[in-house]
């Protein structure tokens, strides 16, 4: 069965610098993988996904994510957070049966601070 | 981009009562509709998924007969919370895959139900 795993709870880096946030995912074939953003009580956002190609993907507001399939991991991240990037991201794995069926990450809550 | 409608936003109702959510496709058709609970704080439990014109497919551990599911056309899944009581208090998310198989989920803006 298809998992997705983001080891971090919630991770708080200053306005300006880097970040990175973890996903791992399991599923037997290749994975459709994808990234979404959530602002407190909305719906989710698509930030980027992979389906093939390319292992690199670049996605909106400046955030990309590279797919490693030997590390089974799809990780994001940002050269420079700006304040409103603070938010909860989710990682999903989807097959591609069943109407793309997508599994969520547990998310990573990201604090920004000044 | 595809856009997916949920009505209501917000819904507060007494224990016992039974709530009706529905989720649209805007501008495409749907032959699958997903739906999914989120509680505070936490990641998006998938329910069930909806199919047009047949049962709804549902997650272990997810009471069909309390969270009924109809997909009557390709573009409207409705979602009842039957005999509603407290611990049913959640935020409620419906998505759809876009009619060009590539995979995304168009989400709509998610219902928050409050039991009382």
């Amino acid at each position: 069965a298809q998992s997705v795993t983001q080891p971090d709870i919630h991770i708080t880096v200053s306005e300006g610098a880097s970040l990175e946030l973890r996903c791992n995912y399991s599923y037997g074939a290749t994975p459709y993988l994808f990234w979404y953003v959530q602002s407190p009580g909305q719906g989710l956002q698509l930030l980027l996904k992979y389906f093939s190609g390319d292992t690199l993907v670049q996605g909106i507001k400046g955030f990309e994510a590279e797919f490693k399939r030997s590390q089974s991991s799809f990780n994001l991240r940002k050269p420079s957070v700006h304040w409103s990037d603070a938010a909860e991201y989710f990682c999903a794995v989807a097959s591609n049966t069943g109407g793309f069926k997508t599994i969520f990450g547990a998310g990573t809550r990201l604090f920004v601070k000044a | 981009g595809a856009v997916v409608s949920q009505h209501p936003s917000w819904v507060i109702c007494k224990s016992g009562t039974s709530v009706k959510i529905e989720c649209r496709s805007l501008d495409f058709q749907a032959t699958t509709m997903f739906w999914y609970r989120q509680f505070p704080k936490q990641s998006l439990m998938l329910m069930a998924t909806s199919n047009e014109g047949s049962k709804a497919t549902y997650e272990q551990g997810v009471e069909k007969d309390k969270f009924l599911i109809n997909h009557a056309s390709l573009t409207l899944s409705t979602l009842t919370v039957t005999s509603a009581h407290p611990e049913d208090s959640s935020f409620y998310i419906c998505s759809a895959s876009g009619d060009r198989g590539t995979g995304e989920l168009f989400f709509g803006e998610g219902s928050r139900l409050t039991v009382l």
